[in-house]
C-alpha cells in the first residue's frame, strides 16, 4: 500500500524554468510534509517542509503548495538551475507513537539542462 | 563534523555471509533508524530506536537485528544475506520532540551480494 504517491517519475527543464513536483497522500493523520532532496551517492537532505495548518510556504527559490482538502502537496522549483539536478522525495510523517517515521514517495529525478 | 556517519560506505559479500553497518549521531538525537533504499531509489523504514529501545520494526525479516548500545548509536547486522538485500541503506537520526522536524541522513552503505 503506497501511502504517499509522487509525480513524475522524472522530469527535464530548461535552465530558468520552473521545475513542479506533485505528491499525493491517503492518510489524513500525517501532520508534516517535507520535501528531500538527494544528489548521486549521498543520503537525502531537507530541502523544506510544511504543516497542514499552512497553504504555502516559501523558502527562496522553493515553493510547497499544500491542499489539506485534496491531500495533495507539490514542490516548485523557481529559476531552476543545472545545480538543482537531484532526485526529489516527497515524505509525510505523523506525530504520536509513530517517532517521525517517515513516509516517502517514489522520487523523482530532477534534470535541469543548461 | 559529520552529523551521522556510517560505516563502512561499500559493502560487497558472498551470499550467505554475517555483515554489519555502523551508524553514529554527534547531534544528541533521541531517535534513529534504518531506511533501506532500493534499486528504484524508493526508500522505505525499517527500524526505528529511541533512547536505545526499539520502537518500530517494519515487518523486516529476521535476519535483520539493529542493536543501539547508546542512543548516539545504532548498527545493523545481517545474517545468511540473500541477493535481494543489495541495496543501500541509510541510518538517519532526529531530535524527540512533538510534532514533525528534520531527520538528519547518513552518506548511506551500498550493500551488494554476490
Amino acid at each position: 500500500q503506497q501511502q504517499v504517491k509522487q509525480s513524475p517519475q522524472s522530469l527535464i527543464v530548461q535552465k530558468g524554468g520552473i521545475s513542479i513536483i506533485n505528491c499525493a497522500y491517503e492518510n489524513t493523520a500525517f501532520d508534516y510534509f517535507p520535501w528531500y532532496q538527494q544528489f548521486p551517492g549521498k543520503g537525502p537532505a531537507l530541502l523544506i517542509a510544511i504543516r497542514p495548518d499552512v497553504s504555502e510556504k516559501k523558502e527562496g527559490r522553493f515553493t510547497i503548495s499544500f491542499n489539506k482538502s485534496a491531500k495533495q502537496f507539490s514542490l516548485h522549483i523557481m529559476d531552476s538551475q543545472p545545480g538543482d539536478s537531484a532526485t526529489y522525495f516527497c515524505a509525510a510523517s505523523k506525530g504520536g507513537t509513530s517517532y517521525g517515521k517517515l513516509t516517502f514517495g517514489q522520487g523523482t529525478i530532477l534534470t535541469v539542462h543548461p | 563534523d559529520t552529523a551521522v556517519s556510517q560505516t563502512p560506505k561499500y559493502l560487497v559479500t558472498q551470499m550467505g555471509n554475517d555483515k554489519s553497518i555502523k551508524c553514529e549521531q554527534n547531534l544528541g538525537h533521541d531517535t534513529m533508524y534504518w531506511y533501506k533504499q532500493d534499486s528504484k531509489k524508493f526508500l522505505k523504514i525499517m527500524f526505528s530506536y529511541n533512547n536505545k529501545e526499539l520502537i518500530i520494526n517494519e515487518t523486516v525479516p529476521n535476519r535483520f537485528s539493529p542493536k543501539s548500545p547508546d542512543k548516539a548509536h545504532l548498527n545493523l547486522h545481517i545474517n545468511s544475506l540473500e541477493l535481494g538485500d543489495s541495496a543501500v541503506y541509510f541510518c538517519a537520526s532526529r531530535p524527540q520532540r512533538a510534532g514533525g522536524t528534520e531527520a538528519f541522513f547518513g552518506q548511506g552503505t551500498r550493500l551488494t551480494v554476490v
